[in-house]
């Protein structure tokens, strides 16, 4: 079945440091790829997704591209700060009928000032 | 306002006995979803429905049911509870008419079962 791989499950940085967060996922066709941001005592809540090949999403100086050639959608941004400090999932969901998400097993990223 | 309402939002219960957590959109989405969360799994899907009187299972059913009587409210019930059901419980509703299949979650119900 369909899966998504998150590789680090904790990143601690400081203020202006780079973010990647790697997510790898296992699908047939062209699934729509998320990253869902969640805040401490929230449910989580769409960032951004993508539905194409190459295509670039992106919010609040957060980006991803969909790369089906190696099934990656990795989360980045230049300048992070404090109040970016959250849990990030990766998910994935097929157009239509159910339209499940599937999730990875999230990212708690800590950024000290 | 809050589109996606849970109640209650913390759940202390006893092992064997029943619990209903609820769920209300004000969304007007067909589809709406349980889901639970535990460190080092992320969300998984519990139950799910696509609109009123049905429901699905999703990916973890087992220990559970659910109900959906209107398209606005959706029940996840533990009939006879354990501990290893202690986790955070999220519901969420969507519209697969849409392009993209966008979900929105409530703000959770943590659930303890001792």
């Amino acid at each position: 079945g369909d899966s998504v791989t998150q590789t680090e499950g904790q990143v601690a940085l400081s203020e202006e440091d780079f973010l990647t967060i790697h997510c790898n996922y296992s699908a047939s066709g062209y699934p729509t790829l998320f990253w869902y941001v969640q805040y401490p005592g929230e449910g989580p809540q769409l960032l951004f997704r993508a539905s194409r090949d190459k295509e670039k999403g992106s919010s609040r100086g957060f980006e991803a591209t969909y790369d089906k050639g190696t099934t990656s959608f990795h989360l980045r941004k230049a300048s992070v700060q404090e109040s970016d400090s959250a849990v990030y999932y990766c998910a994935l969901s097929h157009q239509g009928g159910s339209a499940k998400l599937i999730f990875g097993e999230g990212t708690k990223l800590t950024v000290s000032s | 306002e809050a589109a996606v309402t849970q109640s209650p939002r913390n759940k202390v219960a006893v092992t064997g006995g029943k619990v209903t957590l609820s769920c209300n959109q004000t969304n007007n989405h067909n589809n709406m979803y349980w889901y639970r969360q535990d460190t080092g799994h992320g969300l998984r899907l519990i139950h799910y429905s696509y609109g009123a009187g049905s429901t699905e299972k999703g990916d973890i059913p087992d220990g559970y049911k659910a109900s959906r009587p209107s398209q606005e409210n959706f029940s996840l019930i533990l009939e006879l509870a354990t501990p290893s059901q202690t986790s955070v419980y999220f519901c969420a509703s969507g519209d697969a008419r849409g392009s993209y299949a966008e979900q929105f979650f409530g703000p959770g119900t943590r659930l303890t079962v001792l």
